[in-house]
């Protein structure tokens, strides 16, 4: 059981525009910023989104992170073959001192 | 550019220990936080420990608390993790993640990961 909430599985035709959600607590999401990774079938995961809404360099503008009260979401906009993937958002709790991770959310591009 | 090369996976019997490294090139490691995260076969991610730029402040997931112990050697720009009394529930790829050093904690660079069976 994960601290942070994720639906297991989204999806989208290509082109499309999906949306996956995120949803702690106040000692996580609603007092720290959240991040997303992404991991491609076989690879380490690789950061997407942090602080929120910030993309690191060399990530598509196609993404983009937001967050509200306890709440987070990943959009990913003009969907590709290549974005078929798994997602993670992850936050700092103040509780647990530790990084809690969603169980993530296995994108297929239909 | 940035690499974190971890080693020291394998099988090992419950009950056993192991010594897993994370090897840091290509930045000031001793300017960084430093983290384990775990992922179990077919799993999500699960965060393990977190250990200080200095070594000084660590923290643990209850789940490894008590067996695992993080450490670093920033003169050998090196992280480790010594894993005691192994169950079969720590079976996972574990991967090193550096701590960005921009404002906000995430993790910018994550190694390659290594396996680590616990079975008889």
């Amino acid at each position: 059981q994960s601290v942070l909430t994720q639906p297991p599985s989204a999806s989208g035709t290509p082109g499309q525009r999906v949306t996956i959600s995120c949803s702690g607590s106040s000692s996580n999401i609603g007092s720290n910023t959240v991040n997303w990774y992404q991991q491609l079938p076989g690879t380490a995961p690789k950061l997407l989104i942090y602080s929120n809404n910030q993309r690191p360099s060399g990530v598509p503008d196609r993404f983009s992170g937001s967050k509200s009260g306890t709440s987070a979401s990943l959009a990913i906009s003009g969907l590709q073959s290549e974005d078929e993937a798994d997602y993670y958002c992850a936050a700092w709790d103040d509780s647990l001192n530790g990084e809690v991770f969603g169980g993530g959310t296995k994108l297929t591009v239909l | 550019e940035v690499q974190l090369v971890e080693s020291g996976g394998g099988l090992v019997q419950p009950g056993g220990s192991l010594r897993l490294s994370c090897a840091a090139s290509g930045f000031t490691f001793s300017s960084y936080e430093m983290n384990w995260v775990r992922q179990a076969p077919g799993k999500g991610l699960e965060w393990v420990s977190y250990i200080s730029s200095s070594g000084s402040t660590i923290y643990y997931a209850d789940s490894v608390k008590g067996r695992f112990t993080i450490s670093r050697d920033n003169a050998k720009n090196s992280l480790y993790l010594q894993m005691n009394s192994l169950r079969a529930e720590d079976t996972a790829v574990y991967y090193c993640a550096r701590v960005a050093a921009a404002a906000g904690y995430y993790f910018d660079y994550w190694g390659q990961g290594t396996l680590v069976t616990v079975s008889s």
